[in-house]
């Protein structure tokens, strides 16, 4: 079945500085990826939709500057959470589609687990 | 935004009892849901989907009804085991294959 990767993991940085979370799709090409980012015990909030060589579009309430995703390639979306503050300490999890068919299931990655000191 | 500041409903069900998870929805245009399993540190995976062209779909251990008159999804696991304790969350989709995720329920499973 797809493959979503994603890393880092788990990634710790001092407030003020930039954090790169990668998400590859490793057996198919994704036109489409979303990023979503969940508080604890809460459910996933969409934060944008990012399609290959286009400018992602992002969800209201949701600051483009502070959250910089490229999607350079098919298989790759990378989410820069720039200047990142210690509220910004979340879990982030980014998912694909291979955009074959409307309504076709999204395949997730494993999540970052963002903590801001 | 969607879904932002909900805490998550907590079920709990005796081992090899039957569960069933609901989940209101929002847009009535929606026509594509999924319901899917969180574990704990992990991203979301595919259980069961069902287009609004159906109110009903069964899968190994898992039924999915679906009730468009009142936006209202509930997701039925027979014989629930301890493996299945987890976050499950039921997603619309909507024009340009966009999901949003309802609020989630926790389960645990009592041995």
């Amino acid at each position: 079945g797809a493959v979503v990767s994603q890393h880092p993991s788990r990634v710790i940085c001092k407030s003020g500085t930039s954090v790169k979370i990668e998400c590859r799709s490793l057996d198919f090409q994704a036109t489409t990826m979303f990023w979503y980012r969940q508080f604890p015990k809460q459910s996933l909030m969409l934060m944008a939709t990012s399609n290959e060589g286009s400018k992602a579009t992002y969800e209201q309430g949701v600051e483009k500057d502070k959250f910089l995703i490229n999607h350079a390639s098919l298989t790759l979306s990378t989410l820069t959470v720039t200047s990142a503050h210690p509220e910004d300490s979340s879990f982030y999890i980014c998912s694909a589609s291979t955009g074959e068919s409307y309504n076709s299931p999204l395949h997730f990655g494993n999540g970052t687990r963002l903590t801001v000191t | 935004g969607e879904n932002v500041g909900l805490h998550l409903p907590t079920l709990s069900v005796q081992e090899g009892d039957n569960s069933i998870i609901n989940c209101a929805y929002s847009n009535s245009a929606s026509d594509y849901f999924i319901w899917y399993k969180q574990e704990s540190g992990k991203g979301p995976q595919f259980i069961i989907d069902i287009r609004s062209n159906m109110d009903k779909r069964q899968g190994q251990r898992v039924t999915v009804l679906l009730n468009k008159t009142v936006k209202h999804l509930s997701l039925q696991i027979a014989a629930t085991q301890p493996g299945d304790s987890a976050v499950y969350f039921c997603a619309e989709i909507r024009t340009g294959n966009q999901f949003y995720f309802g609020t989630g329920t926790s389960l645990t499973v009592i041995p």
